[in-house]
């Protein structure tokens, strides 16, 4: 269980276009998802918290109008990434809480997607 | 969240025991201690979390000192699926939010 899958795995586009990438959990609802982004040799960065049916929170640093995120069900949360530059070439990762096994085991872990690879041309 | 110490990057043979350290002397009574793991090219993974006892799964030990100034990951018999950068990461109980802030982690290699 506590699947989360991410689609496209990987896009190439050209500079200045938009991107999509999805963000699903299948198995299980998700109030609150997240997004990361991941530079090559370095660390995981939080970009947003995603919440089921209001705006995302984005931590500092972030242009929200740069990185759209939506939610709007849950099990379903999308980041796009408008005028995509080749600075935005990244590795882009989404993780899922599942609260309903929070509330009965108390064990508050994230569960992530596999990745989607952005190249920016 | 209190910030967490981690070595660089650490090697193991294949088959052999791994104990991974990490530091947090800031750390406050409501902070559980988490570890995630992470293959190459691939999202993050739960390995295990406590708060003040020794915890076991079918993944890993954690080891938790005393003062919880410290702790161990310890994974009993380290297999190539074991390389990863292994994150040690505090979360506060009362971090509604269930934000993850990632550190710089431990770069595993596991020789065969």
């Amino acid at each position: 269980g506590a699947v989360v899958s991410q689609h496209p795995s990987w896009v190439i586009c050209k500079s200045g276009t938009s991107v999509k990438i999805e963000c699903r959990s299948l198995d299980f609802q998700a109030t609150t998802m997240f997004w990361y982004r991941q530079f090559p040799k370095q660390s995981l960065m939080l970009m947003a918290t995603s919440n089921e049916g209001s705006k995302a929170t984005y931590e500092q640093g972030v242009e929200k109008d740069k990185f759209l995120i939506n939610h709007a069900s849950l099990t379903l949360s999308t980041l796009t990434v408008t005028s995509a530059h080749p600075e935005d070439s990244s590795f882009y990762i989404c993780s899922a809480r599942d609260l309903m096994r929070l509330a009965i085991s108390s064990t508050d872990t994230q569960y992530f997607g596999p990745g989607t690879r952005l190249t920016v041309l | 969240d209190a910030k967490t110490t981690q070595p660089n990057s650490m090697e193991s043979n294949e088959e052999e025991p791994v104990h991974l350290p990490c530091n947090h002397s800031t750390i406050s009574g409501t902070d559980y201690i988490h570890w995630y793991r992470q293959r190459p090219s691939q999202g993050p993974e739960y390995v295990i979390h406590g708060l003040t006892s020794n915890v076991n799964n079918r993944m890993a030990s954690l080891a938790i000192a005393e003062d919880r100034k410290s702790s161990t990951l310890i994974l009993h018999r380290a297999t190539l699926r074991d390389a990863a950068v292994y994150y040690c990461i505090l979360r506060d109980a009362s971090n509604q939010g269930g934000k993850l802030i990632f550190g710089q982690g431990t770069e595993l290699s596991v020789k065969p």
